[in-house]
């Protein structure tokens, strides 16, 4: 089993649609959550940094952990074409160790 | 502040041929990671650096892969001989190794084995 599972998509959403991002991981002493956005022939760049259980807000995205089932979710409201992207879920396993998901990508169409 | 510096940006060889790629992390940031990163998957790591010290290289196929971070700054991920499944992205990012840091990416080298 995988330390973090991610459905690669794609997902392709009209503009102004409401995107939901999931993962699972797999170990409950996890506590860091991080959400990259990653442009095409880019290196990923930090969206969302989560500690813990619940919700953190910025702008148009959401990101949400529950750990009671080892999820995590990254919402964005009102899409934009800009945002199309690749997503990658994040989790930090100790100090400096991180893995990544798969990465969904997202197309939002005009 | 200028972000992490990679070289070179794109490279192809064919199977067999060395290559090697470079890094110059971040101003201050300790810890180096290099990721290789496959068509449509997620970056896996290949090497953590703490300083000078590959603090975990589990991944790291020895037989054909090295790397070193000399003078805890620069460093440099090499294959030899490549091979066809070698052909993928190769990230290198930095943090300050504080707990649950953000990783800054450079924007990657892309390698084509033919």
């Amino acid at each position: 089993q995988k330390e973090v599972e991610q459905d690669p998509g794609p997902l392709s959403v009209p503009e102004g649609a409401i995107v939901s991002l999931n993962c699972t991981y797999s170990n409950s002493a996890f506590q860091y959550f991080m959400w990259y956005r990653q442009y095409s022939r880019k290196g990923p760049e930090l969206l969302m940094y989560t500690y813990s259980s619940g919700n953190k807000e910025d702008g148009r995205f959401t990101a949400q952990v529950d750990k009671s089932s080892k999820y995590i979710s990254l919402f964005i409201r009102d899409s934009q074409p800009s945002d199309s992207a690749t997503y990658l879920c994040a989790i930090h396993k100790g100090r400096n160790d991180m893995r990544f998901g798969a990465g969904t990508r997202l197309t939002v169409k005009p | 502040e200028a972000g992490v510096v990679q070289s070179p940006r794109y490279k192809i060889i064919e199977k067999k041929q060395p290559v090697a790629f470079w890094c110059n992390p971040i101003s201050g940031h300790n810890t180096l990671y290099w990721y290789r990163q496959n068509l449509g998957q997620g970056p896996e790591l290949l090497i953590r650096y703490e300083n000078e010290e590959a603090v975990d290289d589990s991944q790291l196929p020895k037989d054909r892969f090295s790397a070193e971070r000399l003078k805890g700054v620069d460093s440099t991920l090499k294959i030899q001989p490549a091979e066809l499944g070698d052909s993928a992205v190769y990230l290198c990012a930095s943090s300050r190794g504080k707990v649950g840091g953000e990783l800054f990416f450079g924007e990657g080298s892309r390698l084509t084995v033919l």
